[in-house]
């Protein structure tokens, strides 16, 4: 079974909203990942969870924080985006621990289009 | 710093026809990990292939191979008999080491595949 999970579908959110995007995964897998995707244009990489520990792209700013409550699970919390952050948020997982060959394979989940308004 | 490249923004192909689509990188290191992922319009990113940089045989699955030269640093992928499902948004994609334990995938700009009836 190579499936992860993300809910919602689709969020539509105000500027002043707080909301959050859930990512699951019933693998084992020890590496997670967000990702942030423009129409026509490849992944951007946000966020990176491998054994719990966060790694972080730089660029990506505070309004954005994620959270691994544990090796399962990762969670996306949005405060104050503005329209610019209108995209599709993509999870990714892999098995981690620069495993050989399948262990190096992300899988992806169907993704959550946000709409900021 | 590792870049991918994909020279082709638009492909088409006749049904049951073959095509190849292109891809180069860049990169310093001597083992690494190459994929191909394709994004229908429904968004969900699929695995298509996955290619060891030690192994010099190139990877197969179904009607999708790929052709490797490693020392040119290609990574084509050819798609035979193809079927109206194929169509869709096709990036290659490079694996490598970030901080910690887990690798991280440095995408192409995609290319976008149509299946003509």
């Amino acid at each position: 079974d190579t499936e992860v999970t993300q809910t919602p579908k689709h969020l539509v959110m105000g500027m002043t909203n707080k909301k959050s995007l859930k990512c699951e995964q019933h693998m084992g897998h020890r590496a997670m990942y967000w990702y942030k995707q423009k129409a026509k244009k490849p992944p951007e990489l946000m966020f990176v969870y491998s054994y719990e520990k966060l790694s972080i792209n730089e660029s990506v700013p505070s309004r954005f924080s994620p959270e691994c409550p544990n090796s399962s699970l990762l969670n996306l919390h949005l405060h104050a985006l503005q329209p610019e952050d209108s995209a599709l948020y993509l999870c990714a997982s892999s098995q981690g621990g620069g495993l050989a060959g399948e262990g190096e394979t992300q899988y992806f989940g169907p993704g959550t289009r946000l709409l900021v308004l | 710093a590792q870049t991918v490249t994909q020279s082709q923004p638009e492909m088409s192909v006749q049904e049951a026809e073959t095509v190849t689509l292109s891809c180069t990188y860049d990169t310093s290191e001597s083992d690494y990990y190459l994929f191909w992922y394709k994004q229908p319009p429904s968004r969900q990113m699929i695995l298509v292939i996955r290619q060891e940089a030690y192994k010099q045989q190139n990877a197969t699955e179904n009607r999708f191979s790929v052709n490797f030269q490693k020392a040119a640093k290609s990574f084509s992928l050819k798609i035979s008999d193809s079927q109206l499902g194929d169509a869709a948004m096709y990036f290659c994609a490079y694996s490598w080491i970030s901080s910690g334990s887990a690798r991280q995938l440095t995408f192409g700009s995609g290319t976008q595949l149509t299946v003509l009836p």
